[in-house]
């Protein structure tokens, strides 16, 4: 089982259209979690962190289940400029130091 | 504020071959972290780098190896080059204050033929 996994995608949607990325992690150790996207041929950015009382940031909501060990996000009113790989990302830490293990992204096209 | 710099963008070699890439990481941060993201695939976890030693390691062979100096700058070196080497290599810091969030270069693009 892959420690991170989620949807495989793709999803296209048109402009104005809510899309929900899920993502489910195995290692119940994980201590911190993110999404970052990325463009393609570029490096990935962090999106946004999640926190288990749930965050938004604008248009972007994320969720995370420590139970069921599942991470969402929710993007609103989708843009053209949203087109991009969606990665869901676990921390684990091992004394002061961490890093981090990536989903395989789901890749998200907005179309006119 | 300068981010995280690589170099070279990008780089061809062949099989057998070995090959050294570098990172400048973000200023104020001393802690590099290597990752390499095959196409289609998330990043993978190499190795980390802090007070230039290794502190962690990903599931990679010896043939992977590393080095931090004493500015932070770090660097990645892959011997003996297999065709299934090609791949973005990137390379993120952190800092104290913030432990968790990890920033990245824009990534080196290996190809091995």
């Amino acid at each position: 089982r892959k420690e991170v996994e989620q949807d495989p995608g793709p999803f296209n949607v048109p402009e104005g259209a809510t899309v929900a990325f899920n993502c489910t992690y195995s290692n119940s150790a994980s201590q911190s979690f993110f999404w970052y996207r990325q463009d393609c041929r570029k490096e990935p950015k962090l999106l946004m962190s999640v926190y288990s009382s749930g965050n938004e940031d604008g248009r972007f909501t994320a969720q995370l289940n420590r139970a069921s060990q599942y991470i969402s996000l929710l993007i609103r009113d989708s843009k053209l400029s949203d087109s991009a790989t969606y990665l869901c990302v676990v921390g684990v830490y091992g004394g002061s130091q961490g890093n981090l293990i990536f989903g395989k992204g789901t890749k998200l096209s907005v179309k006119p | 504020d300068a981010g995280v710099t690589q170099s070279p963008t990008h780089l061809i070699k062949t099989r057998g071959q070995q090959v050294t890439l570098r990172c400048s990481p973000k200023s104020g941060h001393d802690t590099v972290s290597w990752y390499q993201q095959a196409l289609g695939q998330g990043p993978q976890f190499i190795f980390q780098y802090y007070e230039e030693e290794e502190r962690q390691r990903g599931n990679f062979p010896d043939r992977f190896s590393g080095h931090q100096f004493p500015n932070y700058s770090s660097e990645l070196n892959v011997n003996a080059l297999l065709l299934g080497d090609s791949a973005l290599y990137l390379c993120a810091s952190t800092g104290t204050g913030d432990r968790e969030t990890q920033y990245f270069g824009p990534g080196t693009r290996l190809l091995v033929l």
